[in-house]
């Protein structure tokens, strides 16, 4: 079965860190790019990160760079979203999601998505 | 900064049909993508590259695009459709990804 489990989320002072990871089964995650989306209650969609199939290449949304850390271990199959300085603004649900090859079809799109762990950042 | 501009809102009767835009400059070059979240669920995507329809999306939903502007259609929208519904794209540097602000799609 094909599926993706975040894990790591919680309660978190302004200014602490949090790392959350993504657990990706019954699939070769070591092929696919990686990304973290987050959504705030009540609020939209906003993308975080993105790192490539062999972690070589990573990018941001400007809201998190030079805070927040995304990496991954595919000897682990694993993905990671290190979060320091966290503020408030922070709190939200993050989700990791797959985003296949470009010589697959559904490239370019986050075909699946894990269930999400929730960040809260409150004193 | 790159911003994709949905309405808040689309209301339609079951069986009607229910249009969603997304508008953004970025989108006379760059795919469109659509993604469906219902509430307390993760986003499910409808449709990729424009037009595309994931295997298992039933074929009610639809996307197009043309200029700046790109828009889903689900024709004959059912109850189940009534979800909150994202656009989603890069920029022309492709190192960065961008949602649009989300449409709740009411169905009554």
């Amino acid at each position: 079965q094909v599926q993706l489990v975040e894990s790591g989320g919680g309660v978190v002072q302004p200014g602490r860190s949090l790392r959350l990871s993504c657990a990706a089964s019954g699939f070769t995650s070591s092929i696919y790019s990686m990304h973290w989306v987050r959504q705030a209650p009540g609020k939209g969609l906003e993308w975080v990160a993105v790192i490539s199939y062999d972690g070589s290449n990573t990018y941001y949304a400007d809201s998190v760079k030079g805070r927040f850390t995304i990496s991954r271990d595919n000897s682990k199959n694993t993905l990671y979203l290190q979060m320091n300085s966290l503020r408030a603004e922070d709190t939200a649900v993050y989700y990791c999601a797959r985003d296949p090859p470009q010589w697959m079809s559904l490239s370019g799109a986050f075909d699946i998505w894990g269930q999400g762990t929730m960040v809260t950042v409150s004193s | 900064s790159y911003e994709l501009t949905q309405p808040p809102s689309v209301s339609v009767s079951p069986g009607q049909t229910a249009r969603i835009t997304c508008s953004g400059d970025a989108l006379s070059k760059k795919y469109a993508y659509w993604y469906q979240q219902k509430s307390g669920q993760a986003p499910v995507l409808v449709i990729y590259e424009d037009s595309k329809r994931p295997s298992g999306i039933p074929e009610r939903f639809s996307g197009s695009r043309s200029g700046t502007m790109a828009t889903l259609t689900i024709s004959g929208a059912q109850v189940e459709d009534e979800a909150d519904y994202y656009c989603y794209s890069t920029d022309s540097s492709i190192n960065h990804r961008v949602f649009g602000g989300g449409t709740k799609l009411t169905v009554l």
